[in-house]
């Protein structure tokens, strides 16, 4: 299995154009989470999908961020217009959850944001 | 307020020494989980607990649900575990993040 997939691994942008992360789960997976990490703030979960639905956002910062499923082989998270305090790296993982438990977590590689 | 506390932040041991890192909550959780973070960013699941302890290797978590505390033992450390080791507890619809404690290991 290849693993929980992202791209671009690396973005460089300017303050004000829209930026778009990807994530391609594992295959059978029906739980995918974003995550953020910044040296001031550690980890933060943005938002938790099951079975593609969201179910938890309340860790997206503004409504500049966005993020869809729109099947279960693939994932994007948007962000615009970007700021320079996006600047971080965005981790996708997935997990096959059952019973309220998310099960055991599998992460991509991230996707380090600059916005410059 | 932190829902999770690690420490130590940093520690640094020689090869060989037994090493502990610990995590305490505060929250009600359906799971605990220990991520380790190598330098080049990569982060893996270790292990994810609701009750006992797990061993894998040279790694061993346990977890007291009673008083809502979790640790993380290396038996025989090794260079090549020198990473961030991050504790993370799921409550509900959230995931909740230690700031992570730097382990070095020194030959």
């Amino acid at each position: 299995d290849a693993g929980v997939i992202q791209s671009p691994r690396h973005e460089v942008t300017e303050m004000g154009q829209e930026v778009t992360l990807r994530c391609k789960p594992i295959s059978g997976h029906n739980s995918l989470f974003w995550y953020r990490q910044t040296m001031m703030r550690g980890l933060e979960l943005l938002i938790y999908f099951n079975n593609n639905v969201p179910i938890d956002d309340s860790g997206m910062p503004e409504d500049r961020f966005s993020a869809k499923m729109p099947n279960a082989s693939f994932s994007t998270l948007k962000i615009q217009p970007s700021e320079p305090r996006d600047s971080a790296v965005y981790f996708c993982a997935s997990s096959f959850g059952r019973g309220g438990n998310t099960g055991e977590l599998f992460f991509g590689e991230g996707s380090r944001l600059t916005v410059l | 307020k932190n829902e999770v506390e690690q420490s130590p932040q940093n520690l640094t041991a020689q090869e060989g020494e037994f090493i502990t890192i610990n995590c305490s909550y505060s929250v009600g959780i359906s799971a605990l989980h220990w991520l380790q973070q190598h330098p080049g960013g990569g982060i893996v699941s270790l292990f994810m607990l609701s009750s006992g302890k797990k061993k894998h290797g040279r790694l061993i978590a346990t977890i007291n649900i009673q008083e809502k505390h979790s640790s993380l033992h290396i038996t025989a450390s090794h260079p090549r575990d020198s990473a961030v080791y991050i504790c993370a507890v799921n409550s509900g619809n959230q995931f909740y993040f230690g700031t992570g404690t730097s382990l070095t290991v020194i030959p």
